[in-house]
């Protein structure tokens, strides 16, 4: 049968704010994360990683906050600019298992001049 | 520094034919892997390689085949196409398996099965 397309979240924000993008992973044992910036018709770009031992890392107006409690992670993004619209997704690595990465649907993220 | 290269970016196929997407990297990766993504969905993985000489099966591998004669290069044969195989594929590579600082992304192929 015919397959239906699946809608990506998507989060709306005018330039110059701040953006969350949010996370969920599933295996509470990944030690690794990382979050990828995929703009259109473009192959995924590395943003930020933060390793488990972590709950904070920050970058170049990116922060990815880790809360294993609750598995979720989450990238904060300061001061968004129109070149920022793209899809995030975080990607959960094992470093034991390097076969398991996992990677989320992903959220698009759209900027309004 | 080409990074990751991916050719085709775009191919139409019908049912039953085969094709080859070509992946090579300059960097001297000695992981690469191949993903399809689909709309809504993350990215999975189709066959993945650790070295020249070795490959493996990842979480989708049904239809497609791979090999892996040099560091540079990753071909992903598709066999027998089908409609379900329409998809963007990305090929990927790293120093490491566990993606240390992540994965370098090829810009894709995209591909419809008729």
């Amino acid at each position: 049968g015919e397959s239906v397309g699946l809608h990506l979240p998507t989060l709306s924000v005018q330039e110059g704010d701040n953006s969350i993008i949010n996370c969920a992973y599933s295996n509470s044992a990944s030690d690794y994360f990382i979050w990828y910036k995929q703009e259109s018709g473009k192959g995924p770009q590395f943003i930020i990683d933060i390793r488990s031992n972590m709950d904070k890392r920050q970058g170049q107006r990116v922060t990815v906050l880790l809360n294993k409690t609750v598995k979720h992670l989450s990238l904060q993004i300061a001061a968004t600019q129109p070149g920022d619209s793209a899809v995030y997704f975080c990607a959960e690595i094992r470093k034991t298992s390097y076969d398991k990465v996992i990677f989320g649907p992903g959220t698009s993220l759209s900027v309004i001049p | 520094n080409a990074g990751v290269t991916q050719t085709p970016k775009f191919q139409v196929l019908k049912t039953g034919q085969s094709m080859t997407l070509q992946c090579a990297q300059d960097m001297n990766h000695e992981y690469m892997s191949w993903y399809r993504q689909d709309p809504g969905m993350g990215l999975r993985l189709i066959h993945y390689s650790v070295g020249a000489g070795i490959t493996d099966q990842g979480e989708v591998p049904n239809g497609y085949n791979v090999s892996r004669s040099t560091t540079e290069d990753f071909p992903l044969r598709l066999l027998s196409a089908a409609p379900s195989q329409t998809s963007v594929y990305f090929c990927a590579s790293s120093e490491r398996p566990t993606g240390d600082y992540g994965y370098t992304f090829g810009s894709g192929t995209r591909l419809t099965v008729v």
